[in-house]
């Protein structure tokens, strides 16, 4: 069974921190980790790894794969209290020919505070 | 144009009533998926059709009935339902661009918050 594992559940921090939230996982069949943003309603995508070793940034978030240690960080730089959100960790398993799954962690629920 | 459409946004329904949830995408994805998720808890897949065929049920009671008219369109059909299925419905597309490949990143729809009386 595909296994998805992200920590710290829980992280409070002040704003201009500095962030690191990981995820590690077990999976068959590896295609791509995925990380969202989850505020109320539905998960906002933020970035796609399939390299090892690559990072991806977008503003003050940036993300890196790791696939020797199945294990992937996602960093946030100078938090703001908008920040704050659950992030949730997904990864993606190709199934049978044509399908595709993803699995999620639990999330890590981030509180910036002003 | 990421966006995902979802109607309706909260549904009250009886144990006997038969309703349908609607997703809508106009991304040309080929892949659309519905998710399940309870409070605090991440998204649980449910089904995924690929190029408007079915392709993964994850073992879900037959009182949800997924149905996909064409490539923009996929609709989950409820008859039934227990008191437990009350949760936020997902629907997410993907580009599938064909086997052995990521299917590429999912974009959500804002959700259908069902309750289920």
């Amino acid at each position: 069974e595909d296994k998805v594992v992200q920590s710290p559940l829980s992280l409070v921090v002040h704003e201009g921190d500095t962030v690191t939230l990981n995820c590690s996982y077990e999976v068959t069949n590896f295609r791509s980790l995925l990380w969202y943003k989850q505020e109320k309603k539905a998960p906002t995508f933020l970035f796609m790894l399939t390299s090892s070793g690559i990072e991806k940034k977008s503003g003050r978030l940036s993300s890196i794969l790791d696939k020797k240690e199945l294990s992937s960080i996602l960093n946030i730089t100078a938090t703001q209290t908008g920040d704050s959100a659950i992030y949730l960790c997904a990864v993606e398993a190709v199934v049978k020919t044509s399908g595709s799954r993803l699995t999620f962690g639990e999330g890590t629920q981030l509180t910036v505070n002003p | 144009d990421t966006e995902v459409t979802q109607t309706p946004k909260h549904l009250v329904m009886g144990m006997t009533n038969k309703k349908s949830l609607k997703c809508e995408q106009h991304m040309g994805h080929r892949a659309m998926y519905w998710y399940k998720q309870k409070a605090k808890k991440p998204p649980e897949l449910m089904f995924v059709y690929s190029y408007e065929k079915l392709s993964i049920n994850e073992s879900v009671p037959s009182r949800f009935s997924p149905e996909c008219p064409n490539s923009s369109l996929l609709n989950l059909h409820l008859h039934a339902l227990q008191p437990e299925d009350s949760a936020l419905y997902l629907c997410a597309s993907s580009q599938d661009r064909g086997s052995g490949v990521s299917k590429g990143e999912q974009y959500f729809g804002p959700g259908t918050r069902l309750t289920v009386t």
